[in-house]
Order: structure tokens, then C-alpha cells, then sequence
């Protein structure tokens, strides 16, 4: 059972390159959410979708943007990488979409550095 | 604002119990919920209370008061894998999860 798979797991990234993480699950969850964990704050929600075909903004959506074509895929694109996006990003999916009052489940994570 | 505070680090001798604290100022409240990221990996699943009082979960407990807008997560017969930081997270009235900034709990021989 793969659950969600992220790629790339490590990234280095030129600031102003454009770059695509990718995310899948297999879980047929019709939530999922990108979030960014950096040192000594909480996880933040960048942006997140209900369902196939409808997207929405979370707390730190500048400079991201995703799409949500089917159900298991989720890419998060940074159209112009700058060295403030060097974070860990975690792709996220949860059976409920309620808002997410079901538990989430997460890939392992893409480190991304931008220089 | 919409504020979680959690202690930044604990430290904790194996085999003894750990209490880990978490308080909330939150819009509106839909549920808490904890869960475990060893370090490097993703988060996974702890708990969710939603009502009031304690749910146990084998060596994992958690407790919450919504009047007082707190919970703790309670870790007895500690292990050395226990080692992790513990994230609580409170799905606010408009059903969006706000994070604490999660707490480094260290296990000690």
C-alpha cells in the first residue's frame, strides 16, 4: 500500500527556476493539501482541494499554485523559485472534505532549497 | 488571532510518564487532534477529541477541556522510539486545521 507518494524527496533549486512537486495518492481521499514545515513554526497550509476540479488558497499561497485534474494527483508549482521557499513541503489527503475534520494523511516530504 | 502554544522541548527518562501540554485561541473549535513526526518523516496520527474528557489509546492518552481551550497528550512506560516531536492542531469553525509549532520531546536511557 503506497498511501501518498511525493517526489522529488530533495531538491536544489536555483532562485527564479520554476519547479513542480508531485504528489499522488492512492487512497481515492477526495481532500488534499500542501503544507510547508520550517523550524520552530507550525505546519502551514499553502493551498488545498476538496475535490477534483476545485482548488482553494491556505495561509501562504504567494508564489504557489496547484491544480487538482483527478483525484489522486495534486502538484504544487513554484512559478519562480525564491530563497524563502527553501522548506519542507508535505502533500496531504484525508477522506473527509469537510474542511479536514478526518485525519490526514502525509507523504514523506519534498526538502526543497532554493539558492 | 488564532494562537496554539506548546512547549518548544521536553525532556523525559525512559520507562516514566510524560505529560505534553498544548492550549488554544482558536475561532470557533471542531475538534483537536495530536500527532507524532519523528524526525525526517512525515507526521502521523495520534488522537482527535472533539468532547470533553480523556481517550486512551494503549500507552497514548489525551485529554481536552474546551472551556479552558486545553489538552495534553499523555505518554506512559516511555521507549526510547517515543523519541519525536508532537504536533496539536485544533480544526477551527470554519473547519481549517491550525498548527502549533509542535513539541521536541527527548527520551533518555
Amino acid at each position: 500500500i503506497a498511501g501518498i507518494t511525493q517526489a522529488p524527496t530533495s531538491q536544489i533549486l536555483a532562485a527564479g527556476r520554476r519547479m513542480t512537486l508531485r504528489c499522488t495518492q492512492d487512497m481515492r481521499h477526495n481532500a488534499m493539501y500542501w503544507y510547508r514545515q520550517d523550524l520552530g513554526l507550525g505546519l502551514r497550509l499553502i493551498h488545498y482541494s476538496n475535490t477534483a476540479g476545485t482548488t482553494g488558497k491556505g495561509e501562504v499561497p504567494d508564489g504557489y499554485s496547484v491544480s487538482r485534474a483527478n483525484t489522486d494527483d495534486f502538484p504544487l508549482t513554484l512559478a519562480s523559485a525564491v530563497p524563502s521557499q527553501t522548506s519542507v513541503y508535505f502533500c496531504a489527503s484525508s477522506d473527509s472534505s469537510s474542511g479536514g475534520a478526518g485525519e490526514l494523511f502525509f507523504g514523506e516530504g519534498s526538502r526543497l532549497t532554493v539558492l | 488571532g488564532q494562537n496554539i502554544d506548546q512547549p518548544t522541548e521536553m525532556t523525559a527518562t525512559e520507562g516514566a510518564i510524560v505529560q505534553i501540554n498544548c492550549t488554544y485561541q482558536t475561532s470557533g473549535f471542531n475538534g483537536l487532534f495530536w500527532y507524532q513526526q519523528h524526525a525526517g518523516e512525515a507526521p502521523t496520527f495520534l488522537s482527535y477529541n472533539v468532547l470533553d474528557g480523556l481517550e486512551e489509546k494503549g500507552r497514548f492518552s489525551s485529554f481536552l477541556s474546551r472551556s479552558k481551550g486545553y489538552s495534553y497528550l499523555l505518554l506512559k512506560e516511555l521507549q526510547m522510539k517515543d523519541s519525536a516531536s508532537y504536533l496539536c492542531a485544533v480544526l477551527d469553525s470554519n473547519y481549517q486545521l491550525i498548527w502549533g509549532a509542535g513539541t521536541k520531546l527527548i527520551i533518555k536511557p
